[in-house]
């Protein structure tokens, strides 16, 4: 299983980037890396995925490096309602679908 | 099409008491899951459905029971309900294996006190 590792909170200002880097050293050949958004009192809900390279929706970027041991989340010019726990989680394709999360990042967007 | 529905959305039991968690998707997903979530903390697998009539335990399966009663349903039963088990459970849906890549699609949660 393709454990991950994100900072456990980030802190922003209104209109700037965040970026949110997840670490999975033992990601698998077949595993694809999805980000998860989740809202106090709710279920997480799909961002986006990725398997290489760069992916971009009209919420978010995901840059993959060549390796893929990692993963960097990107929000452009975000807004209070972007304040959130994000996670990261790498597809146990070679276990299954035992899908395990791991702590979440907490962004907290600034006035 | 109301994708994920979980009932009850709240429930309180005493201490020895049990209840079952219920979970049905219109998705037609291989998938099932359920999740815990503690107060401030992330959510931890307690057990899974790969496909009807298949389950396995996840990483905190202990005090638990499942049932895939059908490719719709994945129920999620508690015989003696602990303060420990204080949680909000999600149930989520996933294409399943084969289909190339994971993508959840989780319900409201049902929020369970034991006192």
């Amino acid at each position: 299983l393709a454990k991950t590792t994100q900072p456990i909170s980030m802190d922003s200002y209104e209109g700037q980037e965040v970026n949110i880097t997840c670490s999975h050293n033992n990601i698998a050949t077949n595993d694809y890396i999805t980000w998860y958004q989740q809202f106090p009192s709710q279920g997480p809900r799909f961002i986006i995925q990725g398997y290489k390279t760069k992916v971009t929706n009209e919420v978010a970027s995901l840059f993959i490096p060549a390796d893929r041991k990692s993963s960097t989340l990107s929000l452009p010019r975000v807004s209070l309602s972007d304040t959130a726990v994000y996670y990261c989680l790498v597809g146990a394709k070679a276990a299954g679908n035992k899908l395990t999360f791991g702590g979440g990042t907490r962004v907290l967007v600034k006035p | 099409n109301a994708g994920v529905t979980q009932t009850p959305k709240f429930q309180v039991l005493k201490t020895g008491q049990s209840m079952t968690l219920q979970c049905a998707q219109d998705m037609n997903h291989n998938s099932m899951y359920w999740y815990r979530q503690d107060p401030g903390m992330g959510l931890r697998l307690i057990y899974y459905s790969a496909s009807e009539g298949t389950t396995d335990k996840g990483e905190v399966p202990n005090g638990y029971n499942v049932s895939r009663l059908n490719k719709r349903e994945f129920s999620l039963r508690l015989e003696s309900a602990a303060p420990s088990q204080t949680s909000v459970y999600f149930c989520a849906t996933d294409r399943g294996l084969g289909s190339g890549a994971n993508v959840l699609t989780f319900g409201a949660g049902s929020r369970l006190t034991v006192l």
